[in-house]
């Protein structure tokens, strides 16, 4: 069973700091990352994807990839209100598997105003 | 334009009917999925289609019955509905590789009374 694991939080964190998200995987052979936010009564959004081992930015966001750890982060700077939401991490998988997505099962984030 | 769109949006029925969920894409996917999110948000594949064609069909009761009259469209069929099957339905789609993950469609709130 190829399994991504992520804190289900939830994640508090004051307005403007830096939230952390983090995630494991258990499919050593997995090549591509994705973190998905998803509101609550809304379907997933795709807002970061990462190939490569190292850190990818996209304005607040970044992406941390270590496949030597199997470890995938998503550090959120300057947090703001609208940052509220539940995290998903995905996973694509090698061999059989590689036909779909493998979701984490979320890591709820709060930022307080 | 709306890039997967689903239809119900909302979908209250009682237990024993025959209900179906239709989705929809314009982003020339060749690849479509269904995955259904439970009350603890967990979003697990139920099918995959790849230009019509069946690719996964995880664990599911075979009372679900997905079909694709072609690659732009996956409909889902439910018979003999059950308090159980109560859950968020989406619709997503990506190409074959899946290297750029998937678009949702908004998804369809089932509720089995």
């Amino acid at each position: 069973q190829k399994e991504v694991e992520q804190n289900s939080g939830p994640l508090s964190v004051p307005e403007g700091a830096i939230a952390s998200l983090n995630c494991t995987y258990s499919d050593r052979g997995s090549q591509s990352f994705f973190w998905y936010r998803q509101y609550s009564g809304k379907s997933p959004e795709l807002i970061m994807s990462i190939y490569s081992n190292g850190d990818k930015e996209d304005g607040r966001f970044t992406a941390q990839l270590n496949k030597a750890s199997q470890y995938v982060s998503l550090l959120i700077r300057d947090s703001q209100p609208s940052d509220s939401a539940t995290y998903l991490c995905a996973v694509v998988p090698s061999g059989a598997g590689s036909y779909q997505l493998t979701f984490g099962k979320g890591t709820k984030l709060s930022v307080i105003p | 334009d709306t890039a997967v769109s689903q239809t119900p949006k909302y979908l209250v029925t009682q237990m024993g009917n025959d209900k179906s969920i239709k989705c929809e894409q314009n982003l020339g996917h060749d690849t479509m999925y269904w995955y259904k999110q439970d009350s603890k948000k967990f979003l697990k594949i139920m099918f995959s289609y790849n230009n019509k064609e069946l690719i996964i069909n995880e664990t599911v009761p075979n009372r679900f019955s997905p079909k694709s009259p072609d690659k732009a469209h996956l409909n889902l069929h439910i018979n003999s509905l059950e308090l159980g099957d109560s859950a968020v339905y989406f619709c997503a789609s990506s190409q074959w590789d899946r290297s750029y993950g998937y678009t949702f469609g908004s998804g369809t709130r089932l509720t089995v009374v």
